[in-house]
């Protein structure tokens, strides 16, 4: 079966110090999504790309946070520096989305998720 | 604003009997209904989705659920449950073709032997 892959799967982490997540998107999907899991505040959508461009990146803090797509085989993500508040699942997904659109998920009806990044940052 | 509830945070049923784990959305137009499944530490796996087809929608796993646009409804159901269904199960919804996809807070369905 094609999966999304996320590493790593797990990192505890000192406040200030910086974290890089990292996403192998399946081959041919052409869109790629970041959220983050909280209990507080359940699923949020970060950002997106499309064909490895970032088309909306409205969810994430910008201070902090950033969000890239070095090539289609590969999606990060980073914070730097890291809070305890940032502590949360992190969770990549990918898609493929058919012809011109806009809009997160827009013709992306089924998302692919990897296995999430569970992140603690004390 | 779009949004969808899911009406029970928690739902314990025992083995073999029925499950029902309810959703309710808002939405001004014909939307797109999906129930994704969140077993313990992974990610989030589709169940079955709705795309203004069959209101009845069958799933994975014995699941299926039903669109009902009178009550604004997609109620997930499965006439057995099983040891290995007990997870976190997300309704989501697409108000419409470019909207952001809209997740549920998640209902926890425990299964009692």
């Amino acid at each position: 079966d094609a999966r999304v892959t996320q590493t790593p799967r797990h990192k505890v982490t000192e406040m200030g110090q910086e974290v890089t997540m990292r996403c192998q998107p399946i081959l041919g999907h052409n869109t790629v999504f970041w959220y983050r899991q909280t209990m507080m505040q359940g699923l949020e959508l970060l950002a997106y790309f499309r064909n490895r461009a970032p088309l909306d990146d409205s969810g994430m803090p910008k201070d902090r946070f950033s969000a890239e797509m070095p090539d289609a085989t590969l999606a990060t993500l980073k914070i730097q520096p890291s809070e305890p508040r940032d502590s949360a699942v992190y969770f990549c997904a990918s898609g493929l989305v058919m012809g011109v659109t806009s809009g997160p998920h827009s013709g992306a009806n089924v998302l692919t998720f990897g296995a999430g990044s569970r992140l603690t940052v004390l | 604003a779009q949004s969808v509830t899911q009406l029970d945070s928690h739902v314990s049923v025992s083995e073999g009997t029925p499950v029902l784990l309810r959703c309710n959305y808002s939405s001004s137009y014909s939307p797109s209904l999906f129930w994704y499944v969140q077993h313990p530490n992974k990610g989030l796996q589709l169940l079955l989705k709705y795309t203004s087809a069959a209101t009845l929608v069958k799933g994975i796993n014995g699941f299926e659920a039903e669109f009902k646009k009178s009550e604004t409804s997609f109620h997930l159901t499965k006439p057995s449950a099983h040891m290995s269904d007990a997870a976190e199960y997300f309704c989501v919804v697409r108000p419409s073709g470019n909207t952001p996809l809209v997740f549920g807070k998640g209902t926890r369905l425990s299964v009692i032997a």
